[in-house]
């Protein structure tokens, strides 16, 4: 069974911080992908990493997957209240049933 | 990316009753999915949803708790059986069209409070 650690947990920090998720396995995927979600909402996808040791950046998010495939960072820059919510990394297998691996989830907030 | 809407958004329930939720996709999907998560928790698979023919279910979910069904390639429902608090969740459909790397998108989700 495919599983995806993902940490922290919980993150509470000011304006203007810079912070780091971590997304980790001992699998394999051939793609991962991280998503953000506020309440009430379903999951929005961010962005979609496929290759080893890809680099990807949207404004102020970095996301990074690493080289073996295995794990995945998301870095936010100088974070702002509206980056606060629920950040999800989700890995698809090798195989094309295609299902997707969630992450036990991130909640950032970011206080002003 | 596809619109996903569903029905009812929140729902207050008695144990012992069941529950239909339904999910419409604005275009065609090869694959649809629904989910359940604890709020501001992770997503865990129930079942992949079978266009014609039954549900695959995840380990831990079984059909006749959670009957599915997709008569088309942009409608599902799932039936929520015989109701316990236990099942007071956010229930999330999802689509994807094709396979591989293609772009994973979600419903609003339901809210079901059992009491």
């Amino acid at each position: 069974t495919q599983l995806l650690e993902q940490s922290p947990q919980f993150l509470s920090i000011q304006e203007g911080e810079n912070l780091t998720v971590y997304c980790n396995s001992s699998s394999v995927f051939s793609s991962l992908q991280w998503y953000r979600q506020e309440p009430g909402e379903g999951p929005v996808l961010l962005v979609t990493v496929v290759t080893g040791g890809e680099v990807k950046k949207l404004k102020r998010l970095t996301f990074q997957f690493g080289d073996a495939r295995k794990d995945s960072s998301l870095h936010i820059t100088a974070a702002q209240p509206g980056d606060t919510g629920l950040y999800l990394c989700a890995g698809r297998g090798s195989s094309n049933t295609g299902k997707l691996i969630f992450g036990q989830g991130t909640t950032l907030q970011v206080k002003p | 990316s596809a619109v996903i809407s569903q029905k009812p958004s929140r729902d207050i329930c008695q144990r012992g009753t069941s529950l239909t939720i339904q999910c419409q996709v604005d275009s065609q999907v090869t694959m649809m999915f629904w989910y359940r998560q604890q709020p501001g928790q992770s997503l865990t698979l129930i079942a992949t949803a079978n266009q014609g023919s039954e549900a695959t279910y995840e380990s831990g979910f079984v059909i006749d708790k959670f009957p599915i069904s997709r008569p088309n390639l942009t409608f599902s429902t799932l039936t929520v059986s015989n109701m316990s608090p236990e099942d007071s969740s956010i229930y999330l459909c999802s689509g994807r069209q094709g396979f591989s790397y293609n772009e994973q998108f979600f419903g609003p989700g339901t809210r079901l409070t059992v009491l």
